[in-house]
């Protein structure tokens, strides 16, 4: 079982549309949850932090909920240029000061 | 350009032979990790550095892979006898201090290797 784990997709929504996107990870002792954009061929780049008590930036929500150690993204509105992979990512902690990255979700917004 | 740059930015290969790659970090980062991507799969952690010193390396990093940061600035990756199942982007990123909420991983172009 991988150590992060999402749906890799893909996701195809029309324009407006709102899609959610789950994560799971499995170190119960990780301390800090990103999610990471990454468009075809580039390098991933960091979309939002993910805060315990959940956080927003424009059109994107992001949720923790640690007992379940379970993340969430959130993207109202969708726009054709948020076609991407979102990745979930994960910093283990402790001393192994690393960022666990998921496979990604691919989204595809259609026109 | 003050973000993490990766060189070359593609580099095609025989199997068997030897390449080495280079990143440069955002001037101010101590921490320099090294990922290996393959299609379809997120980045995977290879090794980081902490200023000069390699502090971890993933059982993925075989003995034809070596990493060295020699005086805490830039980084190369060699791989040695490079076999197909190396064909990957190999990204680089840094950060300053621990990868957390107050100190981003900002990562490199990547460098695409294709060993044929």
């Amino acid at each position: 079982r991988k150590e992060v784990e999402q749906d890799p997709g893909p996701f195809n929504v029309p324009e407006g549309a709102t899609v959610a996107f789950n994560c799971t990870y499995s170190n119960s002792a990780s301390q800090s949850f990103f999610w990471y954009r990454q468009d075809c061929r580039k390098e991933p780049k960091l979309l939002m932090s993910v805060y315990s008590s959940g956080n927003e930036d424009g059109r994107f929500t992001a949720q923790l909920n640690r007992a379940s150690q379970y993340i969430s993204l959130l993207i109202r509105d969708s726009k054709l240029s948020d076609s991407a992979t979102y990745l979930c990512v994960v910093n283990r902690g402790g001393a192994t000061n690393k960022l666990i990255f998921g496979t990604g979700t691919l989204l595809a917004v259609q026109p | 350009d003050t973000g993490v740059s990766q060189n070359p930015r593609h580099k095609i290969t025989k199997r068997g032979q030897n390449v080495t790659f280079r990143c440069d970090p955002i001037s101010e980062h101590n921490r320099l990790y090294w990922y290996r991507q393959t299609l379809g799969q997120g980045p995977e952690f290879l090794t980081y550095f902490q200023n000069e010193a390699q502090l971890e390396k993933s059982r993925l990093l075989s003995d034809r892979f070596s990493a060295e940061r020699p005086k805490g600035s830039f980084s190369t990756l060699e791989i040695q006898r490079t076999e197909q199942g190396d064909s990957a982007m190999y990204l680089c990123a840094s950060s300053l201090g621990q990868p957390d909420y107050n100190s981003p991983l900002h990562f490199g172009n990547g460098t695409r290797l294709t060993v044929t």
